[in-house]
């Protein structure tokens, strides 16, 4: 069975400051992981995925996320943070022989001025 | 929102009526999927389809059904039998039949009030 965790409802962070965003995850087999981002009364906006490779992934609006097998996560970062990312993430995770991924339930993130 | 479109964008319904969220699509994908957000629960999945003609109940499918004629729709109905259905409804849709890589592409969403 394939599970998802954001243990944060809410993430707090200055304009400008680095921000990390939790996640993780427990799959039978190799994991395929996606983060997507919801703004307001909006659908959700696809961010970056991992599926296998290079640990570090590169995704949208410069936000990247890293791979930790060891620890079974799989964090969501962005160097220096903007108000207009002030929005909802969500993790999901697909397991192999699975195409119904397991959504988490979502962080809002805040970013002050 | 990546070529699926909702409608409509806010919906009202009075007790014990049903009511049909159009979804369509014009990725050319095999696969598409309903989801019910509700604050704080994260998306929980309603139906899914693989296929024209095919579909799958989701984890919270009690008062919902769906139809799939077309590749590129997928209308889901709220039954009157479905006891709170005040949400907003996404749907989504990804490109493979059975491909665990595919990324999902949502729509803008509807939002369902029961008056």
């Amino acid at each position: 069975a394939q599970s998802v965790a954001q243990p944060e409802d809410q993430v707090n962070v200055a304009e400008g400051n680095p921000l990390t965003v939790k996640c993780t995850y427990s799959v039978s087999g190799n994991p395929y992981l996606f983060w997507y981002v919801q703004y307001p009364n909006r659908g959700l906006q696809f961010l970056l995925k991992y599926i296998t490779g290079d640990n570090l992934v590169k995704g949208s609006y410069g936000f990247e996320a890293e791979f930790n097998k060891s620890q079974t996560s799989f964090h969501l970062k962005k160097p220096s943070a903007l108000v207009s990312d002030s929005a909802l993430y969500f993790c999901a995770v697909r397991e192999g022989g699975s195409y119904i991924p397991t959504f988490g339930r979502g962080t809002s993130l805040i970013v002050h001025p | 929102d990546g070529g699926i479109t909702q409608s409509p964008k806010y919906l009202f319904r009075k007790e014990g009526q049903n009511v049909t969220l159009s979804c369509e699509q014009n990725l050319n994908h095999d696969a598409m999927y309903w989801y019910r957000q509700d604050p704080g629960q994260g998306l929980r999945l309603i139906y899914y389809s693989q296929i024209v003609n095919d579909f799958q109940k989701g984890d919270i499918a009690e008062g919902y059904s769906v139809s799939r004629e077309k590749k590129e729709s997928f209308p889901l109905t709220v039954t009157s039998a479905q006891k709170n259905p005040t949400a907003f409804y996404l749907c989504a849709s990804s490109s493979e039949l059975a491909g665990n890589t595919d990324t999902q592409y949502f729509g803008p969403g509807t939002r369902l009030t029961v008056l």
